[in-house]
């Protein structure tokens, strides 16, 4: 398995631009997260999805959307760029079954840059 | 809001030494606690987990301590290499709907030799 993954690695923007970062699980898992981290900071959570076609925000969703076609799949849009959304992006998934609390596994990120 | 936050923003050990890294978190409904490593350029990567209704978890090379009572977490890591140099994050989930996870700011742990 491949785990997480995410795409592009690295990306610049001009203030306004569009784009969408990519993240794909091969593990089944039924729940995915988007956080970002800022330099020195923890993560915060953006958006997070409990399965394919329920989507919900997180603590700082403001300035980006999120949609969930797939179990697979989680990609995060951000419609118009700004310096503010410089960051490192992290997609992260977990299989919960509505029980026990289960880990929240990583991809490798996404470097943001904004200017 | 609630939050978790940890006492020590970075660590210097030498190598070969215990490792103590603390949390304090807030939030007295948190079931579970988990400890996360991130290299420079890398994603958090899992290293021990602990649920609310334990005190004490074992991995290798690694012990989580859970005091409730005082609402601190911390990570022991023993005979500590240059490999683990790196942010170390505690994370907790205080329950509702969709498994979320609050972090900390994270502590940065460097092994001189």
């Amino acid at each position: 398995n491949a785990g997480v993954t995410q795409t592009p690695k690295f990306r610049i923007l001009k203030i306004g631009q569009s784009m969408t970062l990519q993240c794909t699980q091969d593990m089944n898992h039924n729940y995915m997260y988007w956080y970002r981290q800022d330099p020195g900071m923890g993560l915060k959570l953006i958006y997070y999805s409990v399965g394919a076609g329920i989507t919900d925000k997180g603590e700082v969703p403001n300035g980006y959307n999120v949609s969930r076609s797939t179990t697979e799949d989680f990609p995060l849009r951000l419609e118009l760029a700004a310096p503010s959304q410089t960051s490192v992006y992290f997609c992260a998934s977990t299989a919960y079954s509505g029980g026990a609390t289960d880990t929240q596994y990583f991809g490798p990120g996404t470097r943001l840059t904004v200017l | 809001g609630e939050s978790v936050g940890l006492h020590l923003p970075t660590l210097s050990v030498q190598e070969g030494d215990n490792s103590i890294i603390n949390c304090a978190y807030s939030n007295s409904a948190s079931d579970y606690f988990i400890w996360y490593k991130q290299e420079s350029g890398k994603g958090p990567q899992f290293i021990i987990d602990i649920r609310s209704n334990m005190d004490k978890r074992q991995g290798q090379r690694v012990t989580v301590l859970l005091n409730k009572t005082v609402k601190h977490l911390s990570l022991q890591i023993a005979a500590t290499q240059p490999g683990d140099s790196a942010v170390y994050f505690c994370a907790e989930n205080f329950g509702g709907g969709g498994n979320k996870l609050t972090f900390g700011t994270g502590t940065q742990l460097k092994v001189e030799l």
